[in-house]
C-alpha cells in the first residue's frame, strides 16, 4: 500500500530560524512530488512541484529536495516569518496524471 | 485568470440527503480531480476526470458519484449522507499532468 508519512506533526519555532519539514513514501517509486501550504479551513496552496527529472526546487526562501532512492523529500524553510504559520503537505504521484497521495501534514507554528 | 472554483464554499445538510458539489477548473485544465479532507488527516482522493472520461476512482462507497461536463466543470454527487461524510472537500485541476491547482474547498457539514 502506498502511503505517505510526514514528520514531525506539529513544530513550533521562533521567528527568524531555519527549519525542515520531513516526507517519506512506502513505495519509493515516486513519480512527480508536490509540496502545499494549507491555511486553517481554507484550501492548498502549491508551493513547489518536483516532476520526475528533477532532484530539487527552489522558490524565495523555500527549497525543497526529493531522494527517490531512499523515497523521502525534505522541505526548507529558511528565515522562518509568523506569516509561514500553516500546515505543510507532501504528495507525490505515481505516474504521469496519477492521483496524489497526501501525507497528514506537519502543522507549523512560528512565533514572534 | 480565474483559479479553480468551487461551489458552495459551505453547507449543511441532514443525515440520509442528497448533495452535489460543483468544480470550475482553471481555463484550458482539462482534468479534474475530487478530494476528501477529514479534519487532521490530510486529503483523500475520490475521483479524477480526464476529457469527460472517468480516469481513476478512490477507495469510496457507490454513494459517491461525479461527472464531467463538455466545458471540463464538474459536479460531485454524494447520496444517503452519513455524519462521517462531514468533511472539506476539495477540487483540483491539472495541465498535461503535472502540477495539480486546488480551489478553496466546499466544507460539508452533515447533522
Amino acid at each position: 500500500k502506498q502511503e505517505v508519512t510526514q514528520i514531525p506533526a506539529a513544530l513550533s519555532v521562533p521567528e527568524g530560524e531555519n527549519l525542515v519539514l520531513n516526507c517519506s513514501f512506502t513505495d519509493s517509486a515516486i513519480y512527480n512530488l508536490q509540496w502545499f501550504r494549507q491555511d486553517p479551513g481554507k484550501g492548498l496552496t502549491s508551493l513547489l512541484l518536483i516532476q520526475s527529472s528533477q532532484r530539487e526546487q527552489t522558490s524565495g526562501r523555500l527549497n525543497a529536495s526529493l531522494d527517490k532512492s531512499s523515497g523521502r523529500s525534505t522541505l526548507y524553510i529558511a528565515a522562518s516569518q509568523p506569516g509561514d504559520s500553516a500546515t505543510y503537505l507532501c504528495a507525490g504521484t505515481y505516474n504521469q496524471g496519477g492521483k496524489l497521495i497526501f501525507g497528514q501534514g506537519t502543522e507549523l507554528s512560528v512565533k514572534p | 485568470d480565474a483559479g479553480v472554483t468551487q461551489s458552495p464554499t459551505h453547507l449543511i445538510k441532514t443525515r440520509g440527503q442528497q448533495v452535489t458539489l460543483r468544480c470550475s477548473p482553471i481555463s484550458g485544465h482539462k482534468s479534474v480531480s475530487w478530494y476528501q479532507q477529514v479534519l487532521g488527516q490530510g486529503p483523500q482522493f475520490i475521483f479524477q476526470y480526464y476529457e469527460k472520461e472517468e480516469r481513476g476512482r478512490g477507495n469510496f462507497p457507490d454513494r459517491f458519484s461525479a461527472r464531467q461536463f463538455p466545458n471540463y466543470s464538474s459536479e460531485l454527487n454524494v447520496n444517503a449522507l452519513l455524519l462521517g461524510d462531514s468533511a472539506l472537500y476539495l477540487c483540483a485541476s491539472s495541465f498535461r499532468d503535472l502540477d495539480y491547482t486546488f480551489g478553496s474547498g466546499t466544507r460539508l457539514t452533515v447533522v
